[in-house]
């Protein structure tokens, strides 16, 4: 099905390990986009990618890794996991004329790090 | 840089009745789009509605209508005929024009009383 999605749904890690979120989106969307949610802070951004190879620092880069080889998989890398990135972690992507397209989301990656 | 900010982190309204959600944001940029997401307990981020910057005319989907006044860098959302599956958290976005990154607010809790 045409989509987005994001693997795993559950994660739980323990500190100073490498974790891997994946996303993929079937859409052939040019952007793409890593938020964290976390109680009282909305959603921030952490990277985010205009094409294949193309990527650039958000908000709340820190400790996180990303590439984007292919147009349509953008997958978020913890190199070393901390307590402070558990969070619950959306990826998005949107296409079409920049800033008139809606972001459309995966279901989330609620990530625990203990 | 932008910035997004919902003032009511929690909301309550009585079924049938009508509810307005407030959004402000501050930016440089004449050229820009807003919008406001839905996120129910499912944890999925849905569009409810968008608003282009260079539009006077307030964006309308069925109940939900947005009063945007650029002036006042003011965007909220009315709900009207307010129904139980609206109860979700709001988050309303910011996003300009030449730019693939969008900026939220701290997200509006919804509660639909019966």
């Amino acid at each position: 099905d045409a989509g987005i999605t994001q693997s795993p749904r559950y994660k739980i890690t323990e500190t100073g390990r490498q974790v891997t979120l994946m996303c993929h989106q079937t859409w052939s969307h040019s952007y793409m986009f890593w938020y964290r949610q976390d109680l009282g802070h909305g959603l921030r951004l952490i990277y985010y990618s205009a094409a294949a190879d193309i990527t650039d620092k958000g908000e709340v880069p820190d400790g996180y890794v990303v590439s984007r080889s292919k147009t349509e998989n953008f997958p978020l890398t913890l190199e070393s996991a901390t307590r402070s990135q558990t969070s619950v972690y959306f990826c998005a992507s949107s296409g079409g004329r920049i800033g008139n397209s809606p972001l459309h989301f995966g279901n989330g990656t609620r990530l625990t790090v203990t | 840089a932008q910035t997004v900010t919902q003032s009511q982190p929690e909301m309550s309204v009585q079924e049938a009745e009508t509810v307005t959600l407030s959004c402000t944001y501050d930016t440089s940029e004449s050229d820009y789009y807003l919008f406001w997401y839905k996120q129910p307990p499912s944890r999925q981020m849905i569009l409810v509605i968008r608003q282009e910057a260079y539009k006077q005319q307030n964006a309308t989907e069925n109940r939900f209508s947005v009063n945007f006044q650029k002036a006042a860098k003011s965007f909220s959302l009315k709900i009207s005929d307010s129904q139980l599956g609206d109860a979700a958290m709001y988050f309303c976005a910011y996003r300009y024009t030449n730019a693939g990154k969008s900026t939220f607010g701290d997200g509006t809790t919804l509660t639909v009383k019966p």
